[in-house]
């Protein structure tokens, strides 16, 4: 597609439910990045993916978090058992190579009740 | 352990008078560093970006400067305009196949009329 692509824009979940959180990257880029921003904070780095490499996990808060990237495309980030501290905006982003700009979704905005 | 740091949380300029963002970086292993911009409800945007064998970048009305030995970083805005109101992230990576992206934690910047 013509950019980063991130469903849905908006979730309202309760809390103790599952949610899962959808990117699709720019065709063709082997990297992709998950980061969260909550209320007032800055870009909080969560997971990337880079082609077939293992990712890496080092930013996911709990192991409630897991992403996985399906055929080096589309990635899905899911938590469970959402608790509130987990409302944020979450953001992907992908990238060609590791010397060029990363391009953005719109995000996802979970709200949690 | 903030590895990308944005000091200033925001920043006040008059329209047509220069913005100085400021950013600064702990790793110094980091080698490639970009700036973003975000408006509400949007994914952050591309601005510019500087390799480590540069000190300075210029796009437009835009320059990033890199000081290596202070591990400082700073985009120049000039002249500023209003549209340019908005958060300023500055990300730091390496090069090579770990492309983890590190963002610092924003500077609000508003531009008056």
């Amino acid at each position: 597609g013509a950019g980063v692509s991130q469903s849905p824009s908006n979730k309202v979940t309760e809390k103790g439910k599952d949610v899962e959180l959808r990117c699709d990257p720019i065709s063709g880029h082997t990297a992709l990045y998950w980061y969260r921003q909550s209320l007032g904070q800055g870009l909080e780095f969560l997971i990337y993916f880079q082609g077939n490499s293992a990712p890496d996990k080092s930013g996911l808060p709990s192991d409630r978090f897991s992403a996985e990237r399906t055929g080096g495309s589309v990635s899905t980030l899911t938590i469970q058992r959402t608790q509130q501290e987990d409302s944020a905006v979450y953001l992907c982003a992908s990238r060609w190579d590791t010397n060029t700009e990363a391009f953005f979704g719109q995000g996802t905005r979970l709200t949690v009740v | 352990d903030q590895q990308v740091k944005q000091n200033s949380p925001s920043l006040s300029v008059q329209e047509g008078r220069i913005s100085i963002l400021n950013c600064d970086y702990t790793n110094s292993m980091f080698d490639y560093f970009l700036w973003y911009k975000k408006y509400p409800a949007e994914g952050p945007t591309f601005l510019i970006s500087i390799s480590s064998i540069k000190d300075k970048n210029e796009d437009g009305r835009f320059t990033v400067f890199l000081n290596k030995s202070a591990k400082h970083l700073s985009l120049h805005i000039v002249p500023s305009q209003p549209g340019d109101s908005a958060v300023y992230f500055c990300a730091a990576t390496f090069s090579g196949n770990t492309g983890k992206l590190i963002f610092g934690q924003g500077t609000t910047l508003q531009v008056k009329p």
